[in-house]
């Protein structure tokens, strides 16, 4: 198991177009984190899942995201309607309960 | 709410030098954790250092140590001899324990950018 992985690491879009990333996390983990980095800032945290279900969500995370993390394993993270200001880096963690979390690299959004 | 604040955007230290970055937090409970995370540019988040607040002892992992100062609600990163490849951005985070309910999510401060000169 290499770790966290994003994919893709980059995506442009056109402004009004849906996007999806997709995140594994490590294997065993149970708990899995979306964060959203702006630059100049640290990450905030977007949504939770502790094995498939979606446990919290941030009220960053208005009503053009979802997302989803069937079977407990891989989850992804889905924009409809992109907009210039969902412009960021998205990032992807996961642990094993209240262990330490391990971050993905991230997928960098820009919406043109 | 919890906040976390870093105050320093960017700081420099000469390679082989004793850096010291800071944070402060703000919050309600008595016990939490408290974590410096490092980001080299491109590359993934990773942990450096973490301590609980229960725990009076402060943390160190190698050439890292903290500064934990409860009542002020203070963290402070100190990195001793530095190295070049500690160049990164470094974020100070706070998590509550699970005995509030907490879900584990992270608060992250904004960062500080740590550059090393040869």
């Amino acid at each position: 198991d290499t770790g966290v992985s994003q994919d893709p690491r980059h995506k442009i879009t056109k402004r009004g177009q849906n996007v999806t990333f997709r995140c594994d996390p490590i294997s065993e983990h149970n708990r899995l984190y979306w964060y959203r980095q702006t630059l100049g800032q640290g990450p905030e945290f977007l949504t939770y899942f502790q094995n498939e279900a979606q446990l919290e969500k941030s009220r960053l995370l208005s009503d053009r995201f979802s997302a989803e993390r069937p079977k407990g394993s891989f989850s992804t993270l889905e924009i409809q309607r992109t907009e210039q200001g969902d412009s960021a880096m998205y990032l992807c963690a996961s642990s094993l309960g209240q262990g330490e979390a391990f971050f993905g690299q991230g997928t960098r959004l820009t919406v043109v | 709410a919890q906040t976390v604040t870093q105050s320093q955007p960017e700081m420099s230290v000469q390679e082989a030098e004793t850096v010291t970055l800071s944070c402060t937090y703000d919050t309600s409970e008595s016990d939490y954790y408290l974590f410096w995370y490092k980001q080299p540019p491109s590359r993934q988040m990773i942990l450096v250092i973490r301590q609980e607040a229960y725990k009076q002892q402060n943390a160190t992992e190698n050439r890292f140590s903290v500064n934990f100062q409860k009542a002020a609600k203070s963290f402070s990163l100190k990195i001793s001899d530095s190295q070049l490849g500690d160049a990164a951005m470094y974020f100070c985070a706070y998590r509550e324990t699970s005995y509030g309910g907490s879900q584990g999510n992270l608060i992250f401060g904004k960062g500080t950018k740590l550059s090393v000169k040869p």
